[in-house]
């Protein structure tokens, strides 16, 4: 199984921005990395995937370095509506959320 | 467009008792996914089903059985609830493996 490791919890306020760094162990060659919120009460929302280098989304950039055993995700300019848990997924067929990044974006 | 519908939305079962949590998408999705996510923590793949026809097993697959009734439906099973089963379930679908995963709301399942 691809294992994902990533912090606990992070605390920001309004108008930082806050990265993510998740580790990717085992990763696949021929898997993604992708990138999910999510909201009490609420499924996962999927927020951005890459391969390698960088992709930029209207809500989020991904970078990933060559050796893809890490990736960052960067929310720019968090508003209180970004307080959420964020999920690093490894990819593959068998995938594993892991327990994810709290993040608290405070006023 | 609903995309992904789980029913019920709630259920409350006694100890032994049967249950099938029923799950559709609308997509046209290859691949669908069952997980569950007990409180504070993350989500946990129970079964999946890489395309109409096949599943295979997850991480924590022991007391679950589904189905994937057509390219449609894929429904979770339990066939003789256990307290530690109580969770909310999610279900899932995506256009292939390694493709970006669509949730529903989720079912919230509590075994007396």
């Amino acid at each position: 199984l691809a294992k994902t490791t990533q912090p606990i919890s992070m605390d920001s306020y309004e108008g930082q921005e806050v990265n993510i760094t998740c580790s990717h162990n085992n990763i696949a060659t021929n898997d993604y990395i992708t990138w999910y919120q999510q909201f009490p009460s609420q499924g996962p929302r999927f927020i951005i995937q890459g391969y390698k280098t960088k992709v930029t989304n209207e809500v989020a950039s991904l970078f990933i370095p060559a050796d893809r055993k890490s990736s960052t995700l960067s929310l720019p300019r968090v508003s209180l509506s970004d307080t959420a848990v964020y999920y690093c997924l490894g990819g593959g067929n068998k995938l594993t959320f892991g327990g994810g990044t709290r993040v608290l974006v405070k006023p | 467009n609903a995309g992904v519908t789980q029913t019920p939305k709630f259920q409350v079962l006694k100890t032994g008792q049967s249950m099938t949590l029923q799950c559709a998408q609308d997509m046209n999705h290859n691949s669908m996914y069952w997980y569950r996510q007990d409180p504070g923590m993350g989500l946990r793949l129970i079964y999946y089903s890489a395309s109409e026809g096949t599943t295979d097993k997850g991480e924590v697959p022991n007391g679950y059985n589904v189905s994937r009734l057509n390219k449609r439906e894929f429904s979770l099973r339990l066939e003789s609830a256990a307290p530690s089963q109580t969770s909310v379930y999610f279900c899932a679908s995506s256009e292939a493996n390694n493709q970006p995963q669509h949730f529903g709301d989720g079912t919230r399942l509590s075994i007396l």
